[in-house]
């Protein structure tokens, strides 16, 4: 069974400190994508990594992808308020006919 | 190009009744997936669906969840005789070639 477990599972910082969450697996996976989920909508689509060791920026987020492609690490850097969210983790089942999420890290950014 | 949409985003059902959600996937897409959100749950796949077939229906539960994507209109989820346990947040996602999948702002269901 392919599982992706995500952690910490919650996470209440500061607006300015820097974090990082984690999503890991005993599984290789051909591509691993990371969303964030506001309450009341629906994820919204971060990043696709897709290369082992491949580590993408985007702003303020680092996403990489570990070597052997079974496990993955979120980064941000001076976290803000705006970053407050549920940041899941994603990959295709091995028919390629669905993704498998994690239960997420929900974060709280106080100001 | 707008987004998926979903419709509605809230819906309350009394024990029994029969619960429709639809999605419009975006535009040029025709490869559209369900999943069902609960509290301190993940997003648990349910059915992958092309125009006028289904995919992959391995999550879909055996009794009372059907789905359909015809060749005309939206995807339909139906719930037939719903219970408290199908209180949930379903999502649609759409995807244009089975690739990255892009979610709408999904419907909670709430079965009294």
């Amino acid at each position: 069974t392919q599982l992706l477990e995500q952690s910490p599972q919650f996470l209440s910082i500061q607006e300015g400190e820097n974090l990082t969450v984690y999503c890991n697996s005993s599984s290789v996976f051909s591509s691993l994508q990371w969303y964030r989920q506001e309450p009341g909508e629906g994820p919204v689509l971060l990043v696709t990594v897709v290369t082992g060791g491949e580590v993408k920026k985007l702003k303020r987020l680092t996403f990489q992808f570990g070597d052997a492609r079974k496990d993955s690490s979120l980064h941000i850097t001076a976290a803000q308020p705006g970053d407050t969210g549920l940041y899941l983790c994603a990959a295709p089942n091995q028919a390629g006919t669905a993704l498998i999420f994690g239960k997420g890290t929900t974060l709280s950014v106080s100001s | 190009n707008a987004g998926v949409m979903q419709n509605p985003r809230h819906l309350v059902r009394r024990r029994g009744q029969e619960a429709r959600l639809r999605c419009s996937p975006m535009k040029g897409h025709s490869h559209v997936y369900w999943y069902r959100q609960l509290p301190e749950e993940g997003l648990k796949f349910m059915v992958y669906l092309q125009k006028e077939n289904i995919i992959d229906e391995s999550g879909m539960p055996k009794e009372r969840f059907s789905a359909e994507f015809p060749k005309e209109g939206p995807s339909i989820l139906r719930i037939q005789q719903v219970v408290r346990g199908d209180s949930a947040a379903y999502f649609c996602a759409s995807s244009p070639l089975g690739e990255t999948q892009y979610f709408g702002p999904g419907t909670r269901l709430l079965v009294l």
